[in-house]
C-alpha cells in the first residue's frame, strides 16, 4: 500500500531534550515536505527537499533541522525543543511536477513541556 | 509569490443541505488548483484538483469545484451534506512553472449539523 509513515503519532518531552520525528514514504517519490499545524494558522512549511541531498527551508524553519540521505526518508531533528514547538507536526511526498498531488502522513502530536 | 485565502474559517451546516465553502487565490502566472480534506485526528487526503480543461472539476465523496479564472477563484460545493463530512478543508495553488513549494489556506471547518 502506497503511503507516507510518521512515527511516533504522540511525543511529550521537555524543554531542550533533543529528538527526532521520522517520516518514510514507498513511492519513491522525489519531493518530500514538513508541515506543522496549528489552530487558526492552517499549515505552515517548514523544510521540504527536492530529492536527495537537497533541502531547502520553508515558512517557519527556525529551531528545525532535516537530512535526505535516502530517497524515502526525511527526518525532521529538534536540537532544543522549546514549548513553541507544541503542535501537530505532517510529513508529505509527491512526485516532480507542480501537477503532482501530496500524499500526507497520519501526524505527530508533539508536545513540549 | 501565490497566496491563498479562504474566506470562512467555519461553516455550520445542516445535514442534507448544500454547502459552498470559498477560496480565492492571487498569482500572476497560471496556477494548479487543489482542495485536501483533514477528517478528526487524521492526514490530508486529496479531494480533488484542476490542472488544466475542463473548469468544473469532480471529486471523492460527491464534490465539486469550479476554477473561475476571471474572479481568480475555485470554490468546492456539495449539494447534499452528510454527517460524515464533518472535516477541515484546505485549498491549496501551486504554480505551473513548478519553482515553488505548494502554498495552502488556512483552512474551513465545515461542521455538519443532524
Amino acid at each position: 500500500e502506497a503511503q507516507v509513515t510518521q512515527n511516533p503519532r504522540y511525543l511529550i518531552t521537555v524543554t531542550g531534550k533533543k529528538l527526532t520525528v521520522t517520516c518514510s514514504q514507498n513511492m519513491n517519490h522525489e519531493y518530500m515536505s514538513w508541515y506543522r499545524q496549528d489552530p487558526g494558522l492552517g499549515l505552515r512549511q517548514i523544510y521540504y527537499s527536492m530529492n536527495v541531498e537537497v533541502t531547502d527551508k520553508g515558512d517557519v524553519p527556525e529551531g528545525y533541522k532535516v537530512s535526505r540521505k535516502e530517497k524515502r526518508n526525511f527526518p525532521l531533528i529538534l536540537e532544543s525543543p522549546s514549548p513553541n514547538q507544541t503542535s501537530l507536526y505532517f510529513c508529505a511526498s509527491s512526485g516532480t511536477g507542480a501537477n503532482s498531488p501530496l500524499h500526507f502522513g497520519n501526524g505527530t502530536r508533539l508536545t513540549v513541556t | 509569490a501565490q497566496s491563498v485565502t479562504q474566506l470562512d474559517s467555519q461553516v455550520p451546516v445542516f445535514e442534507e443541505a448544500p454547502v459552498e465553502l470559498r477560496c480565492n487565490y492571487s498569482s500572476s502566472v497560471s496556477v494548479y488548483l487543489f482542495w485536501y480534506v483533514q477528517y478528526p485526528n487524521q492526514g490530508l487526503q486529496l479531494l480533488l484538483k484542476y490542472l488544466s480543461g475542463s473548469t468544473l472539476v469532480k471529486g471523492i465523496n460527491g464534490f465539486e469545484a469550479e476554477f473561475n479564472k476571471s474572479q481568480t477563484s475555485f470554490h468546492l460545493r456539495k449539494p447534499s451534506v452528510h454527517i460524515s463530512d464533518t472535516a477541515e478543508y484546505f485549498c491549496a495553488v501551486s504554480l505551473v512553472s513548478g519553482n515553488t513549494p505548494l502554498v495552502f489556506g488556512k483552512g474551513t471547518r465545515l461542521s455538519v449539523i443532524a
